[in-house]
């Protein structure tokens, strides 16, 4: 098993570009979601997802946009970015019963 | 006021201390996770606990559901051991609230 799969590892931007952070799961976990982390701000959560088609707002959803169309995968996207989303990005999975599987996180930087 | 508080923020310890990292929270849980990152690394999962007491090596971690507070416990500390842990709690959803995380630094 891959685990969670996340990609890429680094990604620098300019100001308005878009982009999709990947993440895949192979463990055929029903809950997947996506976390970004700041200095001083600990781990927030952007959004998450129970299942294939269902995603909802986790507290930092603003300039994000997910979908989940089928069970492994979790895509983010960033419609228009903006310096403020300069962070690390981590997508974890898991199921009510197991411990939850972080990817290896992106380090985004927007210029 | 955060659903999830630990405590201390910065630890320093002498190699082979028996360390003791706190975590407090304030909403009802399905389970509460102990993770670890490494400078610049991802974060792995130490432990998942949703009552009593669990132990891996030289790392237990224990739960009290009426005080909704946890603790993580490193017995005879090392150098490796030098990370940040965070304390993170979960519901129905799968989705987790962290703690501001403890940064461990164990010196040789």
């Amino acid at each position: 098993n891959a685990g969670v799969t996340q990609t890429p590892k680094f990604q620098v931007l300019k100001t308005g570009q878009s982009m999709t952070l990947q993440c895949a799961q192979d463990m055929n976990h029903e809950y997947m979601s996506w976390y970004r982390q700041d200095p001083g701000m600990g781990l927030r959560l952007i959004h998450y997802s129970v299942g294939a088609g269902i995603t909802d707002q986790g507290e930092v959803p603003n300039g994000y946009n997910v979908s989940r169309s089928t069970t492994e995968d979790f895509p983010l996207r960033l419609l228009s970015a903006a310096p403020s989303q300069t962070s690390v990005y981590f997508c974890a999975s898991s199921t009510m019963n197991t411990e939850a599987f972080f990817g290896q996180g992106t380090r985004l930087t927007v210029v | 006021k955060n659903e999830v508080e630990q405590s201390p923020q910065n630890l320093t310890a002498q190699e082979g201390e028996f360390i003791t990292i706190n975590c407090s929270y304030s909403v009802g849980i399905s389970a509460l996770h102990w993770l670890q990152q490494h400078p610049g690394g991802g974060i792995v999962s130490l432990f998942m606990l949703s009552s009593g007491k669990k132990k891996h090596g030289r790392l237990i971690a224990t739960i009290n559901i009426q005080e909704k507070h946890s603790s993580l416990h490193i017995t005879a500390s090392h150098p490796r051991d030098s990370a940040v842990y965070i304390c993170a709690v979960s519901g129905n959803t799968g989705k987790l609230i962290f703690g501001q995380g403890t940064t461990l630094q164990v010196k040789p």
